[in-house]
């Protein structure tokens, strides 16, 4: 069965440094992996999707990803951090036709001023 | 992307009645639907799935006769909560899927709170 870990629950960073939101994922083949945002009390966002090709994928807000096969990972990632980043971040892998989604923990992403 | 409408986007039901929660995919047709549950400040767990003109299929744990799914067409999916009880205030959400690209698209859920 897959299964995605996220590590870390709680995250705080200031605004302006980098961010990495790690992801790690137990699937049989090759995964579909996303990463979605959600605001509290609201749906969820979508910030990027990695099907095949690229590794390193870009997403809306000036997000990227990169899927490691070897440690299966999906870590989240962005260069300068926003205040209207703070959220909850989801990883989430697909089944095998990438739409019946496993989600991991949740991390909530708090910036400091 | 493709749009899932989700109505109502909250709702507060006195314990002992039931709730319905539409999802609807506005500009393709859905042949599967998903239906997830999200508790304060937990992940989504999945509930059920389900395939237009079919029943739906439940994950273990959920209670097929509390949570009725119904997929009459291609277009709209339900979930009625059967003699709501306080346990089931949640954030439900659905996700609609069009069949062949590996995505499926999120409505903007429901906060059902049961007082």
């Amino acid at each position: 069965a897959q299964s995605v870990t996220q590590p870390d629950i709680h995250i705080t960073v200031s605004e302006g440094a980098s961010l990495e939101l790690r992801c790690n994922y137990s699937y049989g083949a090759t995964p579909y992996l996303f990463w979605y945002v959600q605001s509290p009390g609201q749906g969820l966002q979508l910030l990027l999707k990695y099907f095949s090709g690229d590794t390193l994928v870009q997403g809306i807000k000036g997000f990227e990803a990169e899927f490691k096969r070897s440690q299966s990972s999906f870590n989240l990632r962005k260069p300068s951090v926003h205040w209207s980043d703070a959220a909850e971040y989801f990883c989430a892998v697909g089944d095998d036709a990438g739409n019946m989604l496993t989600f991991g923990g949740g991390t909530r992403l708090m910036v400091k001023p | 992307g493709a749009v899932v409408s989700q109505h109502p986007s909250w709702v507060i039901c006195k314990s002992g009645t039931s709730v319905k929660i539409e999802c609807r995919s506005l500009d393709f047709q859905a042949t599967t639907m998903f239906w997830y549950r999200q508790f304060p400040k937990q992940s989504l767990m999945l509930m059920a799935t389900s395939n237009e003109g079919s029943k739906a299929t439940y994950e273990q744990g959920v209670e097929k006769d509390k949570f009725l799914i119904n997929h009459a067409s291609l277009t709209l999916s339900t979930l009625t909560v059967t003699s709501a009880h306080p346990e089931d205030s949640s954030f439900y959400i659905c996700s609609a899927w069009q069949g062949w690209e590996p995505e499926a698209f999120f409505g903007q859920g429901t906060r059902l709170t049961v007082v």
